[in-house]
């Protein structure tokens, strides 16, 4: 595998489950983050990890929990979701710090709650 | 105040023809980096270019380039040479240096459909 992976790719679950999204970087990267992309809105950062330890909460409602074992791996728990919560869920990673830092994504996780 | 407008939907452009994606932000840290990001319809936001506020020149990656007018606060993609392959969402990012982390600020995208 190279790159940034995400899975699953699509995933559809009821409000009640929980289901988990997870992302791996083969790049040697020491910061990964989750964003949101909604129809018509610009993409939302959610959470950034730097070296494992989460530096940015973007406000993110509690439902929503993430979890970062280590530098390669970062995990988006999921939990009593409302429909509005559906989207594509985008995983990042790159060098930090760095002055270009460019972030490379993974392909995304369409989720619909239904 | 939005941090980055991009204020074309969508844009329309035929093969071989040259096409300007619109961008300008909003920033009153003297050090920042500019980016742009291609979308497909499979999701993947991938990596186009990248301009730093203290750039002399502007950047140029293959068929991609920057136009950076600084005291304009503008960021415009110039895509040379339009290919179908080209037809995605397109997004301008910017990352201010004094933050924390290093997460980017998106603007809303242009859509641009290249035809034949």
């Amino acid at each position: 595998e190279t790159g940034v992976t995400q899975t699953p790719r699509h995933l559809v679950m009821g409000m009640t489950n929980k289901k988990s999204l997870k992302c791996e970087q083969h790049l040697g990267h020491n910061a990964m983050y989750w964003y949101k992309q909604s129809a018509k809105k610009p993409l939302e950062l959610m959470f950034v990890y730097n070296f494992k330890e989460q530096t940015e909460n973007n406000s993110v409602p509690s439902r929503f929990s993430p979890e970062c074992p280590n530098s390669s791996h970062l995990f988006l728990h999921l939990h009593t979701l409302q429909p509005e919560d559906s989207a594509l869920y985008l995983c990042a990673s790159s060098q930090y710090p760095g002055n270009r830092a460019e972030q490379y994504f993974g392909p995304g996780t369409r989720l619909t709650v239904t | 105040a939005q941090k980055i407008t991009q204020t074309q939907p969508g844009m329309f452009v035929q093969e071989k023809e040259a096409v300007t994606l619109d961008c300008t932000y909003d920033t009153s840290d003297p050090s920042y980096g500019l980016f742009w990001y291609k979308q497909p319809s499979s999701g993947e936001m991938i990596f186009l270019i990248y301009q730093g506020s203290y750039d002399q020149q502007n950047a140029t990656e293959g068929r991609y380039s920057l136009n950076f007018q600084k005291a304009r606060k503008s960021a415009n993609l110039v895509i040379s040479a339009s290919q179908l392959g080209d037809s995605a969402m397109y997004f301008c990012a910017m990352r201010e240096d004094n933050q924390a982390g290093t997460a980017l600020i998106f603007g809303k995208g242009t859509t641009l459909s290249v035809s034949s």
